[in-house]
């Protein structure tokens, strides 16, 4: 079966400063990988996706993400933090042909600071 | 965007009655959905995965008895908390399929408080 990592539970930075979530997952094969942002009793928000091709993934709202296939991991980034942008990050994975269900990761806090 | 609504978004009711919330694809049809139940400051965590006109299937762990899911259209799945007790009180988050696509989108939850 699919996991999903986030290894950090808080992330607090400044705005204007550069951002980057860490997600690792553990599949036997390539899985579809996700990125979703909750707001505070919100519901999910996809930020981008990954089923194949570019490693390189471009997403709404600035944030991009990149699958390296060698370390397991679909690491989040935005090069530039708003203060909008503090929320509740997830990352999930996806089996290929079934990739409508999810598995989500413990979730990411993100605080933006002044 | 295709959407995905539930309702009611907050519901507030006492210990032993029963609870119905809807999830509802509104501009595109979806054969499956899924049913997600979040506790606070947690991840989403699966109970069940819900297909048009049969039985849903539950996660392991989750009372099928307790949390009624039918999915009586292809646009229309419910999960009905029965006998509701202080502990089944979450947030219930419903996703659907579109069929056509195959994109996935979330509804924007249900907070259940149970007294």
């Amino acid at each position: 079966a699919q996991s999903v990592t986030q290894p950090d539970i808080h992330i607090t930075v400044s705005e204007g400063a550069s951002l980057e979530l860490r997600c690792n997952y553990s599949y036997g094969a390539t899985p579809y990988l996700f990125w979703y942002v909750q707001s505070p009793g919100q519901g999910l928000q996809l930020l981008l996706k990954y089923f194949s091709g570019d490693t390189l993934v471009q997403g709404i709202k600035g944030f991009e993400a990149e699958f390296k296939r060698s370390q397991s991991s679909f690491n989040l980034r935005k090069p530039s933090v708003h203060w909008s942008d503090a929320a509740e990050y997830f990352c999930a994975v996806g089996v290929p042909g079934g990739y409508q269900k999810v598995t989500f990761g413990t979730g990411t806090k993100l605080q933006v600071i002044p | 965007g295709a959407v995905v609504s539930q309702h009611p978004s907050w519901v507030i009711c006492k210990s032993g009655t029963s609870v119905k919330i809807e999830c509802r694809s509104l501009d595109f049809q979806a054969t499956t959905m899924f049913w997600y139940r979040q506790f606070p400051k947690q991840s989403l965590m699966l109970m069940a995965t819900s297909n048009e006109g049969s039985k849903a299937t539950y996660e392991q762990g989750v009372e099928k008895d307790k949390f009624l899911i039918n999915h009586a259209s292809l646009t229309l799945s419910t999960l009905t908390v029965t006998s509701a007790h202080p502990e089944d009180s979450s947030f219930y988050i419903c996703s659907a399929g579109d069929s056509t696509t195959g994109e996935l989108f979330f509804g924007e939850g249900s907070r259940l408080t149970v007294l």
